[in-house]
């Protein structure tokens, strides 16, 4: 099946700084992506979905200056947290499809924030 | 208010037992359905999805799913699980119309005993 990539898999940093995630697809070009966030024992909830060279749909709720979406090829979606405080500390996943409105969603593995 | 929910947070299961997963939804329509499983260190993993057909639908690694329109439901079962089986499930709804924004279940974590 197809590979989705997440990285860094691991990130600690101090608050106030900012920290960039990275989602490839590595044997498909993904025409959408979306970042998910995940809380300890808690679903999956959708921050936003980005299609490559337009600009993030983000979910209500979610602060589009503190997540930064950039989807500058169809193979790389980028997630930057800026300025980050304690509460944005969690697990972040990132999904990415072909493009049609039955093709399956690939997950990576999820990044691991920490904010001291 | 969409929803999706899964009762059960945690399950234990002896291996060679049968599994099954509940999973009840509230929408507007018929949605897409889906069943993912994760592992950690891993992505979650497409076990197997429902669009529209038979609604008994085979997926991946013997697990199998029937939806039940007049139920609401699209429970996820495994004749006899193995070991490897333990993980956290989740199941998922997406809208037909705006394909891929998915709302995940709460996720029920397996335990599998000897």
């Amino acid at each position: 099946g197809a590979v989705v990539s997440q990285h860094p898999s691991r990130v600690i940093c101090k608050s106030g700084t900012s920290v960039k995630i990275e989602c490839r697809s590595l044997d498909f070009q993904a025409t959408t992506m979306f970042w998910y966030r995940q809380f300890p024992k808690q679903s999956l909830m959708l921050m936003a979905t980005s299609n490559e060279g337009s600009k993030a749909t983000y979910e209500q709720g979610v602060e589009k200056d503190k997540f930064l979406i950039n989807h500058a090829s169809l193979t790389l979606s980028t997630l930057t947290v800026t300025s980050a405080h304690p509460e944005d500390s969690s697990f972040y996943i990132c999904s990415a499809s072909g493009g049609t409105s039955t093709d399956t969603q690939y997950f990576g593995p999820g990044t691991r924030l920490t904010v001291l | 208010a969409q929803s999706v929910t899964q009762p059960d947070i945690h399950i234990t299961v002896s291996e060679g037992a049968s599994l099954e997963l509940r999973c009840n939804y509230s929408y507007g329509a018929t949605p897409y359905l889906f069943w993912y499983v994760q592992s950690p260190g891993q992505g979650l993993q497409l076990l197997l999805k429902y669009f529209s057909g038979d609604t008994l639908v085979q997926g991946i690694k013997g697990f199998e799913a029937e939806f039940k329109r007049s139920q609401s439901s699209f429970n996820l079962r495994k004749p006899s699980v193995h070991w490897s089986d333990a993980a956290e499930y989740f199941c998922a709804v997406g809208p037909t119309d705006s394909w891929g924004k998915l709302q995940f279940g709460a996720g029920t974590q397996v335990v599998v005993t000897p």
